[in-house]
C-alpha cells in the first residue's frame, strides 16, 4: 500500500505482559515518529529517527518503552511490563526528510491494558 | 515546549467563521497543522515556514507570526465537514514535531 501501515490495529493484554507494535513508514520516507494518544487527548510525542542518526528519545515516559528502526524502514515500539495508563492508541507517522515535511500518519493501534 | 492551542473547543453554525490560535514559548523553524476526525489518523492540511507567511487552500488558511512565535488557523464559512479536532505542531529547529493538546470543533447544522 501507499501508506503508513501499524499493526496490530487492536491489542488487549494483560497488566505485566509485554507488548510489540509495528509501523511500516511509506517507502523512501527517512523520518518516522511514534506518538501516544490518550482517550479525548492529544499527540504526546514518545521518539523520532531520522535516517541513519541516533534516535530523539526525550519523549519516552518511561525506561519500560523502548523503540528500534531496522534498516531505515520498519520500526517496532517495545512495552515492556505494561501498566494500565499505557492504554492509549499509538501513532505511528513518516515524512520524507525532516521536520518540515508533512507528516503521514498511520490508523494507529489501540492498546487496551486490562 | 508544548505549543499552547487556543480555543480548547468552538462550537459553530454552517457558514460561521473561526480562528484557532498556536504559540509557542520558544523559536519556531515551522509550524504544522493537521485535523483529526474521531476514530480516525490525523491528516496534514499545511505547513508553515518561519517569515510571516500566510497559506490557504479553498476556506482554510493560516498565518505565522515568527516575532510572537504564534500561528493561527482561519476557517471561513465553516463547513459541515470541518468537524473535527485540529492540532498545531511546531518545529524549533530540532526536527521534532511536538503538538498541542488540539482544538475540537465542532459544526452544527
Amino acid at each position: 500500500g501507499a501508506g503508513v501501515s501499524q499493526s496490530p490495529s487492536n491489542k488487549v493484554t494483560e497488566k505485566g505482559k509485554d507488548v510489540e507494535l509495528r509501523c511500516d513508514p511509506i517507502s523512501g520516507h527517512t523520518a518516522l515518529y511514534w506518538y501516544r494518544q490518550s482517550l479525548g487527548q492529544g499527540l504526546e510525542f514518545l521518539i523520532y529517527f531520522q535516517g541513519n542518526s541516533a534516535p530523539d528519545k526525550s519523549g519516552l515516559p518511561s525506561d519500560r518503552f523502548s523503540a528500534e528502526r531496522t534498516g531505515g524502514s520498519v520500526s517496532t515500539l517495545t512495552i515492556q511490563r505494561t501498566q494500565q495508563e499505557d492504554s492509549a492508541v499509538y501513532l505511528c507517522a513518516s515524512s520524507s526528510k525532516q521536520g518540515n515535511q508533512p507528516q503521514h500518519f498511520g490508523d494507529g493501534t489501540r492498546l487496551s491494558i486490562l | 515546549q508544548q505549543p499552547v492551542q487556543s480555543p480548547q473547543a468552538v462550537i459553530l453554525r454552517e457558514g460561521e467563521d473561526a480562528v484557532i490560535n498556536c504559540s509557542s514559548s520558544k523559536a519556531l523553524y515551522s509550524v504544522h497543522w493537521y485535523r483529526q476526525k474521531h476514530g480516525e489518523a490525523p491528516v496534514f492540511l499545511m505547513i508553515l515556514l518561519k517569515g510571516g507567511e500566510q497559506k490557504g487552500h479553498d476556506k482554510i488558511s493560516a498565518s505565522f507570526n515568527e516575532k510572537k512565535q504564534q500561528s493561527s488557523l482561519y476557517l471561513t464559512a465553516s463547513q459541515l465537514s470541518y468537524s473535527g479536532t485540529y492540532f498545531c505542531g511546531t518545529d524549533t529547529r530540532d526536527d521534532k514535531i511536538i503538538f498541542g493538546k488540539g482544538t475540537r470543533l465542532h459544526i452544527l447544522p
